[in-house]
């Protein structure tokens, strides 16, 4: 039990909708990082965000954006959904931004694009 | 191109005995390198790090030992039990030295299956 939850747990969209994913960190935790993880891969940087502030994003197009809110909640939302944004949706938490803290990975959003 | 590489997609080893699980990375400058777990439906899970300042570091029965020169990192445990049965994936950092780079490359992970 890692205290980070994410809902839904599954979801099925059609190609060109939009989702938003939810993420709830532990509570202190001002540092929040999302990853994709495609069938068969490892997890892939999308974006960090420190005190509601991105603070750093990997190789991922506009259309994947973030919101983190003070209540220690965050939010990732695609727009313009593609087949290939299938994949497990991870977010994980730590108490600041040191790579030394420990991040805390929620049990990941299930994404299915059809 | 991937960084961080997993050459094993699958490890088999009898309860008791000793894992050994490999990662090769290619970026010489990464300076962090942490090991996951996960277990199905379950995010992945911290396992042990070690800053690139350091050849070996041990938690329980869990050593991670890196050699710089090779760019390459092991998982050791010993000894196995069946409750380790799981993905365990490789990750580096560039952020150790300070910076704010906290991103984490992963590799594509590793099955490992302890036998009772």
């Amino acid at each position: 039990e890692t205290g980070v939850t994410q809902s839904p747990t599954h979801l099925i969209k059609t190609r060109g909708q939009q989702v938003t994913l939810r993420c709830s960190s532990q509570s202190g935790h001002n540092t929040v990082s999302w990853y994709q993880q495609a069938l068969g891969q490892g997890p892939q940087f999308i974006f960090q965000y420190y005190r509601e502030e991105e603070n750093g994003r990997g190789n991922f197009p506009p259309r994947f954006s973030g919101l983190q809110f003070p209540n220690y909640s965050s939010e990732l939302n695609v727009n313009a959904l593609e087949l290939d944004d299938s994949a497990l949706y991870l977010c994980a938490s730590s108490p600041g931004k040191k790579i030394q803290e420990t991040q805390y990975f929620g049990p990941g959003t299930r994404l299915l694009v059809l | 191109d991937q960084q961080v590489k997993q050459n094993s997609p699958s490890l088999s080893v009898q309860e008791g005995r000793i894992s050994i699980l490999n990662c090769d990375y290619t970026n010489s400058m990464f300076d962090y390198f942490l090991w996951y777990k996960k277990y199905p439906a379950e995010g992945p899970t911290f396992l042990i790090s070690i800053s690139s300042i350091k050849d070996e570091n041990e938690d329980g029965r869990f050593t991670v030992f890196l050699n710089k020169s090779a760019k390459h990192l092991s998982l050791h445990i010993v000894p196995s039990q069946p409750g380790d049965s799981a993905v365990y994936f490789c990750a580096a950092s560039l952020g150790y030295s300070g910076g704010s780079n906290y991103k984490l490359t992963f590799g594509k992970g590793t099955l490992l299956t302890v036998n009772p």
